[in-house]
């Protein structure tokens, strides 16, 4: 069964609002969670660090004023799109590691499709 | 820096022939290497780990130190092997960068 909850699977927003993606961890709590980006028939890039009760790490290249992360508690991380423009529309998902020390696979939630009119 | 390498964007095999999925890396220390599968519509799901030399639905993966290599393997491919297949590799920071992901279609 899914470890990792994702919502909502499918957002339309206009230009300029803001949008709000949650990732949830199920019955485990994730100090850590990762958000990927994945434009179509691309492979996944790592947009942040998400860590709980800290500043998250950002990749080179992604925008942190634009893409807000907060990690409020060991099972919770949110993604905010601010401003949402239509190049930010795209497949968003989250991940966490269910043994922080490494030993067992990442996993993924279902992914948030994001689309900006 | 970790970087993955799939060069393969697509791949095209008739049903029980042998298919390679072929992924190459580079990382300057110990890397762990995953393969993950995406079918239609759906998340990505863990195939497989190399340190768990384990093989799921008939597919292997060995890892090659020496020509940094984890190539993804099965003598016997199945239509319901069609997916887009991601090589990843995780560092000592627990990050897992993704290779560019090959798209395996096994036609009957």
């Amino acid at each position: 069964g899914a470890v990792v909850s994702q919502h909502p699977s499918r957002v339309i927003c206009k230009s300029g609002t803001s949008v709000k993606i949650e990732c949830r961890s199920l019955d485990f709590q994730a100090t850590t969670m990762f958000w990927y980006r994945q434009f179509p028939k691309q492979s996944l890039m790592l947009m942040a660090t998400s860590n709980e009760g800290s500043k998250a790490t950002y990749e080179q290249g992604v925008e942190k004023d634009k893409f807000l992360i907060n990690h409020a508690s060991l099972t919770l991380s949110t993604l905010t799109v601010t401003s949402a423009h239509p190049e930010d529309s795209s497949f968003y998902i989250c991940s966490a590691w269910t043994d922080p020390a490494g030993n067992s696979p990442l996993h993924f939630g279902n992914g948030t499709r994001l689309t900006v009119t | 820096a970790q970087r993955v390498t799939q060069p393969e964007k697509l791949l095209s095999v008739f049903k029980g022939a042998p298919v390679e999925l072929k992924c190459n890396y580079s990382y300057s220390g110990s890397p762990e290497l995953f393969w993950y599968v995406q079918h239609s519509r759906q998340r990505l799901q863990l195939l497989l780990r190399h340190i768990s030399r384990e093989s799921i639905k008939g597919f292997t993966a060995d890892l090659n130190k020496g020509e940094t290599s984890f190539h993804l393997k099965k003598p016997f491919a199945q239509e319901e092997d069609s997916a887009m297949y991601y090589c990843a590799l995780r560092g000592s920071n627990y990050k897992l960068t993704f290779g560019k992901g090959t798209l395996l279609t096994v036609n009957p």
